[in-house]
């Protein structure tokens, strides 16, 4: 059974740059949810998908960001004009369901470096 | 929404000794759920406590939920090296509201 999966694991982008980031939710899983993590800090939640739907895009940055969830292929988190504090891991979890009893899966992350 | 609120945010333990970490909630909590995250590694479902007064065990580690729903504690018994990494706590309100962790250093 394949856990979540997160590519690249990491990316180097100089500002200014677009950053793509991919997720694939474990299999039966049609929930994602998009985490950022700053070094020594918890992490914040970003945007919760499912199929082709932003159910909850309220932890997201207004400008430069947005993810989406297509019928086929991986969740996208985008990052248009990447400036330096966007560096961070970006954490992709999924659940078979929503609600508040389910446990979420995460994937291994996304390193983000802007120079 | 929720904020969630850990202490201490580091923790240097001597193998062998026990230590506890405090997760406090501004708001009552559905339930809470408790998460490890080892260096460079990504957060693992540890356990999820929903009754008032909840206590749960696994091998060394003892979660409890308070009796307000508002508070819970990660207490474990007998440090060992493998329990090096950062302990999380998080509401669960569909979105997990992390707190900032407690880092856990291990001196052998």
């Amino acid at each position: 059974n394949a856990g979540v999966m997160q590519n690249p694991r990491h990316l180097v982008r100089r500002r200014g740059q677009e950053a793509r980031l991919r997720c694939s939710p474990m299999k039966g899983h049609s929930h994602v949810y998009w985490y950022r993590q700053l070094p020594e800090e918890g992490l914040k939640f970003m945007v919760y998908l499912q199929k082709e739907n932003i159910i909850d895009e309220s932890g997201m940055p207004k400008e430069r960001f947005s993810a989406e969830f297509p019928k086929e292929g991986p969740s996208i988190l985008r990052i248009q004009q990447v400036v330096r504090g966007d560096s961070a891991a970006y954490f992709c979890a999924s659940s078979p369901e929503s609600g508040t009893t389910y446990e979420q899966y995460f994937g291994p992350g996304t390193r983000l470096t802007v120079t | 929404g929720q904020q969630v609120m850990q202490i201490p945010q580091y923790q240097h333990v001597q193998e062998g000794e026990d230590f506890t970490t405090y997760c406090n909630s501004s708001t009552t909590l559905s339930n809470i759920q408790w998460y490890k995250q080892r260096p460079g590694g990504h957060p693992v479902f540890l356990i999820q406590l929903v009754k008032s007064g909840e206590v749960k065990k696994q091998k060394r580690l003892t979660f409890q939920f308070g009796e307000a729903k508002k508070n819970s504690s990660l207490h474990i018994t007998a440090t060992q090296t493998t329990d090096v990494g950062t302990y999380f706590c998080a509401g669960n309100d569909y979105k997990l509201s992390f707190g900032a962790g407690t880092t856990v250093t291990v001196r052998a």
